[in-house]
């Protein structure tokens, strides 16, 4: 069965644009979440959807919001980027929470310069 | 407020040792836990998971431990090799209500497994 894919793999974008990111899950898994890791905060949770609904989300400005297709894939945005958006966002499906292990993506790298 | 705790930055063991890293929670809502290991710019791979119903849980040279009234929980790798060097992140979950599909992690220990 194959992984969880995120694309791109890389971006670098500049302040004030913004971008959106692809996650894909393992198949037959209904619910990503996404994470942003960087060195000062560890790994954060953005937010979470299930069914294309979004049930769960962190404590991260409204410039970043999400949605999930019907097919489970999900794209994340963030607009008016900031220098400290720098990081590395991963996504990670599971079957269905509670209590379902989470499989993680290979993460997308973003710079914003 | 950090509510999952890795004291340990890094530990270094040598090759066929046991290695031992360590987590601690505060929030006793969490019923369940995982570990993840990490390379720099990939993302985590899940290794062993436990249920706050049991103890113990193993999986081949792994087996993670939980003591509830301690709020604790260990990975221990045994024998450990060279190939196990890397980011381990011990994470934490809730059944349900806000906590839909969020996974609280630790701030990771650096394992470094010498031959």
């Amino acid at each position: 069965k194959a992984g969880v894919t995120q694309t791109p793999r890389y971006l670098i974008k500049t302040r004030g644009q913004q971008v959106t990111l692809s996650c894909s899950p393992i198949s037959g898994h209904r619910s990503v979440s996404w994470y942003q890791q960087t060195p000062g905060q560890g790994l954060q949770f953005l937010f979470e959807y299930f069914s294309e609904t979004q049930r769960n989300k962190g404590n991260f400005p409204g410039r970043f919001s999400g949605r999930q297709f019907s097919n489970s894939r999900s794209e994340m945005n963030v607009s008016t980027l900031e220098l400290g958006d720098s990081a590395l966002y991963l996504c990670a499906s599971s079957l269905a929470p509670p209590q379902e292990t989470q499989y993680f993506g290979p993460g997308t790298r973003l710079l914003v310069l | 407020d950090q509510q999952v705790k890795q004291n340990s930055p890094s530990l270094s063991v040598q090759e066929g040792r046991i290695s031992i890293l360590n987590c601690d929670y505060t929030n006793s809502m969490f019923d369940y836990f995982l570990w993840y290991k990490k390379y720099p710019a990939e993302g985590p791979t899940f290794l062993i998971s436990i249920s706050s119903i049991k103890d113990k849980n193993e999986d081949g040279r792994f087996t993670v431990f939980l003591n509830k009234s301690a709020k604790h929980l260990s990975l221990h790798i045994v024998p450990s090799q060279p190939g196990d060097s890397a980011v381990y992140f011990c994470a934490a979950s809730r059944a349900g209500g806000t906590s839909y599909g969020k996974l609280t992690f630790g701030q990771g220990t650096i394992l470094t497994v010498h031959p």
